[in-house]
């Protein structure tokens, strides 16, 4: 089992429609949550930090996080073309180690 | 964005060759990353430095060396390149200790071994 899992999709959602990205992870001692965007032959570029449960709202980002059940989501509002990339979760702990580990991303792309 | 600079941004070398990528951060964090990034196996720890002269191996260290002989500058060294070291390289920073803080990205290395 993968220590960050993501579907690797493609997700495909129509313009102006509400994206969801799942992720869940193995380590139940993880204590931060990212989410980043990644264009094609680009970087990761980080667009929300979640450290506690429930949901916390940037925009048209919401992440949503339930320790007890070890998932944390992305939701898109309003998805524009733009959106179209890869979207990657990272998981952050530390149990006698430092970790901070990334899922393979999921790719989205938005229907115009 | 934050002040990171790799470089090269692409290099093509042969197999036994030394090759070095560089890390420059203008930002003053203590913690550097490398990382590559393959398909299907997303991004994957190289090494990392939690300050000058101060490093430790990450998930895939095997044939790769890093120095930090300054805040600034993190050094990636693959002493005898292998074709299975094709791969792009993403050097990360972030601000203080710990799995908390983020990580914030260069814009990558693109590296091929033939």
């Amino acid at each position: 089992q993968k220590e960050v899992e993501q579907n690797s999709g493609p997700l495909s959602v129509p313009e102006g429609a509400i994206a969801s990205l799942n992720c869940t992870y193995s380590d139940r001692v993880s204590q931060s949550f990212f989410w980043y965007r990644q264009y094609s032959g680009k970087s990761p570029e980080l667009i929300m930090s979640i450290y506690s449960n429930g949901d916390k709202e940037d925009g048209r980002f919401t992440a949503q996080l339930n320790k007890a059940s070890q998932y944390v989501s992305l939701l898109i509002r309003d998805s524009q073309p733009s959106d179209s990339a890869t979207y990657l979760c990272a998981v952050g702990g530390y149990s006698g180690t430092y970790k901070y580990i990334f899922g393979t991303g999921t790719r989205l792309k938005v229907l115009a | 964005d934050a002040g990171i600079t790799q470089s090269p941004r692409h290099k093509v070398t042969e197999t036994g060759t030394p090759v070095t990528l560089r890390c420059h951060q203008t930002e003053n964090h203590r913690y550097m990353y490398w990382y590559r990034q393959d398909p299907g196996h997303g991004l994957r720890l190289i090494h990392y430095s939690y300050g000058v002269k101060d490093t430790d191996k990450g998930e895939v260290s095997d044939g790769y060396s890093v120095s930090r002989s300054k805040t600034e500058d993190f050094l990636l060294t693959l002493e005898s390149a292998t074709s299975s070291q094709t791969s792009v390289y993403f050097c990360a920073i972030s601000e203080s200790a710990g799995a908390a803080q983020p990580q914030h990205f260069g814009d990558g290395t693109r590296l091929s071994i033939l």
